[in-house]
Protein backbone atom coordinates (compact mmCIF):
# COMPACT_ATOMS: atom_id res chain seq x y z
CA UNK A 1 0.00 0.00 0.00
CA UNK A 2 1.32 3.49 -0.69
CA UNK A 3 1.20 5.70 1.83
CA UNK A 4 0.23 9.23 2.23
CA UNK A 5 1.97 11.21 -0.91
CA UNK A 6 2.67 14.77 -0.99
CA UNK A 7 3.92 16.70 -4.06
CA UNK A 8 6.40 18.60 -4.54
CA UNK A 9 8.56 17.73 -2.17
CA UNK A 10 10.47 20.94 -2.23
CA UNK A 11 9.67 24.27 -3.91
CA UNK A 12 11.24 27.76 -3.20
CA UNK A 13 9.27 30.88 -4.33
CA UNK A 14 9.87 34.36 -4.70
CA UNK A 15 8.27 36.89 -2.06
CA UNK A 16 4.50 37.52 -3.59
CA UNK A 17 4.24 34.07 -5.39
CA UNK A 18 1.86 31.65 -5.19
CA UNK A 19 2.55 28.01 -4.13
CA UNK A 20 0.37 25.35 -4.45
CA UNK A 21 0.99 22.32 -2.09
CA UNK A 22 -0.86 18.47 -3.23
CA UNK A 23 -1.41 15.57 -0.91
CA UNK A 24 -2.89 12.46 -2.33
CA UNK A 25 -4.01 10.12 1.26
CA UNK A 26 -4.37 6.36 2.04
CA UNK A 27 -6.89 5.11 -0.34
CA UNK A 28 -9.87 4.21 1.80
CA UNK A 29 -8.86 7.32 4.43
CA UNK A 30 -11.64 9.51 5.07
CA UNK A 31 -10.23 11.97 6.89
CA UNK A 32 -7.04 14.31 5.67
CA UNK A 33 -5.26 16.75 8.13
CA UNK A 34 -2.71 19.57 6.78
CA UNK A 35 -0.13 20.30 10.10
CA UNK A 36 3.31 22.90 9.26
CA UNK A 37 6.10 22.59 11.24
CA UNK A 38 9.02 24.74 11.72
CA UNK A 39 11.86 24.83 14.03
CA UNK A 40 10.33 27.86 15.67
CA UNK A 41 6.73 27.00 16.60
CA UNK A 42 7.08 23.31 16.21
CA UNK A 43 3.87 21.05 14.79
CA UNK A 44 1.03 23.24 13.98
CA UNK A 45 -1.98 22.23 12.63
CA UNK A 46 -3.77 23.98 9.82
CA UNK A 47 -7.13 22.56 8.66
CA UNK A 48 -8.67 19.39 7.92
CA UNK A 49 -11.20 17.49 6.12
CA UNK A 50 -13.84 14.87 6.69
CA UNK A 51 -15.28 12.82 3.54
CA UNK A 52 -14.11 16.12 1.54
CA UNK A 53 -16.10 18.77 3.63
CA UNK A 54 -14.11 21.11 5.72
CA UNK A 55 -14.32 20.49 9.34
CA UNK A 56 -12.10 22.88 10.85
CA UNK A 57 -9.65 25.49 9.51
CA UNK A 58 -9.23 26.92 13.06
CA UNK A 59 -5.03 26.85 12.60
CA UNK A 60 -5.02 28.33 8.93
CA UNK A 61 -4.03 31.89 8.51
CA UNK A 62 -6.92 33.79 7.40
CA UNK A 63 -6.09 36.22 4.64
CA UNK A 64 -3.86 34.18 2.27
CA UNK A 65 -4.09 30.25 2.79
CA UNK A 66 -6.86 28.01 1.44
CA UNK A 67 -6.95 24.50 0.85
CA UNK A 68 -9.36 22.33 -1.19
CA UNK A 69 -10.23 18.98 -1.18
CA UNK A 70 -12.13 18.63 -5.08
CA UNK A 71 -12.40 14.47 -4.46
CA UNK A 72 -11.40 11.52 -1.83
CA UNK A 73 -7.92 11.38 -4.23
CA UNK A 74 -6.50 14.60 -2.99
CA UNK A 75 -6.42 17.44 -1.13
CA UNK A 76 -4.43 21.09 -2.24
CA UNK A 77 -3.00 23.58 0.38
CA UNK A 78 -2.16 26.77 -1.60
CA UNK A 79 -0.77 29.94 -0.01
CA UNK A 80 -1.15 33.52 -1.72
CA UNK A 81 1.56 36.07 -2.20
CA UNK A 82 3.90 34.21 -0.13
CA UNK A 83 5.92 35.52 2.59
CA UNK A 84 9.44 34.24 4.11
CA UNK A 85 7.59 33.58 7.21
CA UNK A 86 5.71 31.05 5.60
CA UNK A 87 8.79 28.45 4.88
CA UNK A 88 8.02 25.59 6.91
CA UNK A 89 7.80 22.06 6.27
CA UNK A 90 4.20 21.34 5.35
CA UNK A 91 2.89 18.21 6.08
CA UNK A 92 -0.10 15.83 5.08
CA UNK A 93 -1.79 13.08 6.85
CA UNK A 94 -4.99 10.93 6.60
CA UNK A 95 -6.85 8.36 9.15
CA UNK A 96 -9.60 6.24 8.46
CA UNK A 97 -11.94 9.12 9.81
CA UNK A 98 -13.38 6.81 13.13
CA UNK A 99 -13.06 10.03 14.85
CA UNK A 100 -9.50 11.18 14.87
CA UNK A 101 -7.89 7.72 14.43
CA UNK A 102 -4.74 6.71 14.16
CA UNK A 103 -2.93 9.52 11.79
CA UNK A 104 -0.36 8.59 8.78
CA UNK A 105 1.59 11.47 7.46
CA UNK A 106 3.60 11.88 4.36
CA UNK A 107 6.96 13.11 3.99
CA UNK A 108 6.36 16.53 3.62
CA UNK A 109 6.64 19.44 1.00
CA UNK A 110 9.48 21.98 2.20
CA UNK A 111 8.68 25.42 0.93
CA UNK A 112 11.23 28.13 0.88
CA UNK A 113 9.93 31.84 0.38
CA UNK A 114 13.25 33.79 -0.51
CA UNK B 1 1.33 27.62 28.48
CA UNK B 2 2.42 24.57 26.77
CA UNK B 3 -1.07 21.99 26.19
CA UNK B 4 1.50 19.25 25.73
CA UNK B 5 4.89 19.10 27.33
CA UNK B 6 7.04 16.42 26.92
CA UNK B 7 10.33 16.23 29.03
CA UNK B 8 13.05 15.36 28.42
CA UNK B 9 13.76 17.52 25.67
CA UNK B 10 16.90 15.63 24.60
CA UNK B 11 18.43 12.01 25.54
CA UNK B 12 21.49 10.50 24.95
CA UNK B 13 21.73 6.51 25.62
CA UNK B 14 23.99 3.33 25.35
CA UNK B 15 22.88 0.95 22.91
CA UNK B 16 21.15 -1.61 24.92
CA UNK B 17 19.93 0.42 27.56
CA UNK B 18 15.93 1.30 28.57
CA UNK B 19 14.47 4.80 28.49
CA UNK B 20 10.86 6.35 29.26
CA UNK B 21 9.23 9.36 27.78
CA UNK B 22 7.09 11.46 29.19
CA UNK B 23 3.57 13.31 27.99
CA UNK B 24 1.87 16.47 30.42
CA UNK B 25 -0.95 17.81 29.23
CA UNK B 26 -2.85 20.45 30.80
CA UNK B 27 -6.02 19.69 28.06
CA UNK B 28 -8.44 17.42 28.25
CA UNK B 29 -6.78 15.04 26.49
CA UNK B 30 -9.19 12.42 24.94
CA UNK B 31 -6.85 10.37 23.09
CA UNK B 32 -2.96 10.23 22.28
CA UNK B 33 -0.48 9.68 19.64
CA UNK B 34 3.34 9.39 19.50
CA UNK B 35 5.63 9.59 16.33
CA UNK B 36 8.93 9.22 15.74
CA UNK B 37 10.30 11.86 13.20
CA UNK B 38 13.18 9.86 11.83
CA UNK B 39 16.80 11.78 10.38
CA UNK B 40 15.28 12.29 7.05
CA UNK B 41 11.76 13.69 8.56
CA UNK B 42 9.21 10.73 7.97
CA UNK B 43 7.08 11.12 10.94
CA UNK B 44 5.98 7.36 11.73
CA UNK B 45 2.93 6.71 13.79
CA UNK B 46 4.24 4.18 16.99
CA UNK B 47 0.85 4.38 19.09
CA UNK B 48 -2.50 5.69 18.99
CA UNK B 49 -3.91 5.10 22.23
CA UNK B 50 -7.55 5.56 24.38
CA UNK B 51 -6.49 5.43 28.05
CA UNK B 52 -4.62 2.57 28.84
CA UNK B 53 -1.56 0.71 27.75
CA UNK B 54 -0.07 -0.91 24.38
CA UNK B 55 3.11 -2.43 23.76
CA UNK B 56 4.85 -2.99 20.39
CA UNK B 57 8.09 -4.79 20.48
CA UNK B 58 10.66 -3.47 22.57
CA UNK B 59 7.96 -0.35 22.94
CA UNK B 60 5.68 0.40 25.63
CA UNK B 61 3.06 3.39 26.05
CA UNK B 62 0.66 4.34 28.50
CA UNK B 63 -2.02 7.19 28.38
CA UNK B 64 -3.35 7.76 31.82
CA UNK B 65 -6.51 10.61 31.43
CA UNK B 66 -7.44 11.16 34.90
CA UNK B 67 -3.60 12.15 35.72
CA UNK B 68 -3.03 13.92 32.16
CA UNK B 69 0.09 11.99 31.02
CA UNK B 70 1.34 9.98 28.76
CA UNK B 71 4.43 7.65 28.71
CA UNK B 72 6.86 5.91 25.79
CA UNK B 73 9.08 3.32 27.25
CA UNK B 74 11.54 2.14 24.95
CA UNK B 75 13.78 -1.27 26.01
CA UNK B 76 17.01 -2.10 24.61
CA UNK B 77 17.88 1.03 22.95
CA UNK B 78 19.21 0.15 19.07
CA UNK B 79 20.65 2.61 17.03
CA UNK B 80 17.14 3.02 14.29
CA UNK B 81 15.67 4.64 17.27
CA UNK B 82 17.22 7.73 17.33
CA UNK B 83 15.29 10.62 16.25
CA UNK B 84 12.21 12.95 17.24
CA UNK B 85 9.77 11.34 19.11
CA UNK B 86 6.65 13.48 19.34
CA UNK B 87 3.32 12.96 21.28
CA UNK B 88 0.01 14.22 20.23
CA UNK B 89 -3.27 14.52 21.97
CA UNK B 90 -6.63 15.51 20.26
CA UNK B 91 -8.97 17.31 22.98
CA UNK B 92 -12.48 16.44 23.53
CA UNK B 93 -12.41 14.42 20.28
CA UNK B 94 -11.94 17.45 18.22
CA UNK B 95 -10.05 16.13 15.62
CA UNK B 96 -6.99 17.87 15.36
CA UNK B 97 -3.75 16.99 17.33
CA UNK B 98 -1.65 18.96 19.86
CA UNK B 99 1.59 18.30 19.79
CA UNK B 100 4.39 18.85 22.05
CA UNK B 101 7.87 19.78 21.14
CA UNK B 102 9.42 16.65 21.14
CA UNK B 103 12.53 14.70 22.50
CA UNK B 104 15.58 14.35 20.75
CA UNK B 105 16.93 10.65 21.35
CA UNK B 106 20.87 9.82 20.21
CA UNK B 107 21.70 6.32 20.67
CA UNK B 108 25.41 5.73 20.83
CA UNK B 109 27.02 2.32 20.04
Amino acid sequence: NAGVIQTPRHKVTGKGQEATLWCEPISGHSAVFWYRQTIVQGLEFLTYFRNQAPIDDSGMPKERFSAQMPNQSHSTLKIQSTQPQDSAVYLCASSLGQNTGQLYFGEGSKLTVL
Amino acid sequence: GDKVKQSPSALSLQEGTNSALRCNFSIAATTVQWFLQNPRGSLINLFYLVPGTKENGRLKSAFDSKESYSTLHIRDAQLEDSGTYFCAAEHYNQGKLIFGQGTKLSIKP
